[in-house]
């Protein structure tokens, strides 16, 4: 199973809004509505951002949102703030051996 | 609260085997699967699998199987994840991670809702 597909980097002004792109297959994203995202901050554990597509955990700013369209599952950040800075990672559920599939990751520079 | 802590740094030579452990709290041990994902030096997230603490099953991803065993023990309510014939590629940091709902529900094991510090492994001759 592949890995899915993130831009590298991606950047922003404090208090614009930028979005992540994560491309997937019909076998992953495509299949399921089970995408997750996560935030990484250098030398931290990962912590879970969205989940099933569109949810946001319990006490989650709503700065943070996300959709999907076919293969290809968005997250969006808006109001960036100097803490946002961080690596992204989408995940899906894909049905196969390898039930999880996670994407390279994107960092976010907040300039 | 919610607390998965791990075991500490492992450096082992080309060829061993290493066995990590994650001790949880905080809830009820044997209710939500247990995964395991790496993450080698500046590089992505990779799923290694994960394990049902009460029944002890498992699912592999299919790059590590017969290489992985994942195993728990309700009595301390640790999981273990063990990797073998390790090489310079596994250098990584290893999470273990709760699921965000309970086994049972209908997207149980597709999630990692809490996440443990990491242990760092080295593979090194």
């Amino acid at each position: 199973q592949s890995a899915l597909t993130q831009p590298a980097s991606v950047s922003g002004s404090p208090g614009q809004s930028i979005t992540i792109s994560c491309t997937g297959t019909n076998s992953d994203i495509g299949g399921y509505n089970y995408v997750s995202w996560y935030q990484q901050h250098p030398d931290r554990a990962p912590k879970l951002l969205i989940y099933d597509v569109t949810n946001r955990p319990s006490g989650l700013s709503n700065r943070f949102s996300a959709s999907k369209s076919g293969n290809t599952a968005s997250l969006t950040i808006s109001g960036l703030q100097a803490e946002d800075e961080a690596d992204y990672y989408c995940s899906s559920y894909t049905g196969t051996s390898t039930l999880v599939v996670f994407g390279g990751g994107t960092r976010l520079t907040v300039l | 609260q919610v607390q998965l802590v791990q075991s500490g740094a492992e450096v082992k030579k080309p060829g061993a085997s290493v066995k990590l452990s994650c001790k949880t709290s905080g809830y009820s041990f044997t209710t939500y699967y247990i995964h395991w994902v790496r993450q080698a030096p500046g590089q992505g997230l990779e799923w290694m699998g994960f394990i049902n603490p009460n029944r002890g099953s498992t699912n592999y991803a299919q790059k590590f199987q017969g290489r992985v065993t994942m195993t728990s023990d309700t009595s301390t309510s640790t999981v273990y994840m063990e990797l073998s014939s390790l090489r310079s590629e596994d250098t990584a940091g290893y999470y273990c991670a709760r699921d965000r709902i309970p086994i049972g529900e209908v997207a149980a094991g597709h999630t990692c809702g809490i996440w443990g510090q990491g242990t760092m492994v080295t593979v090194s001759s």
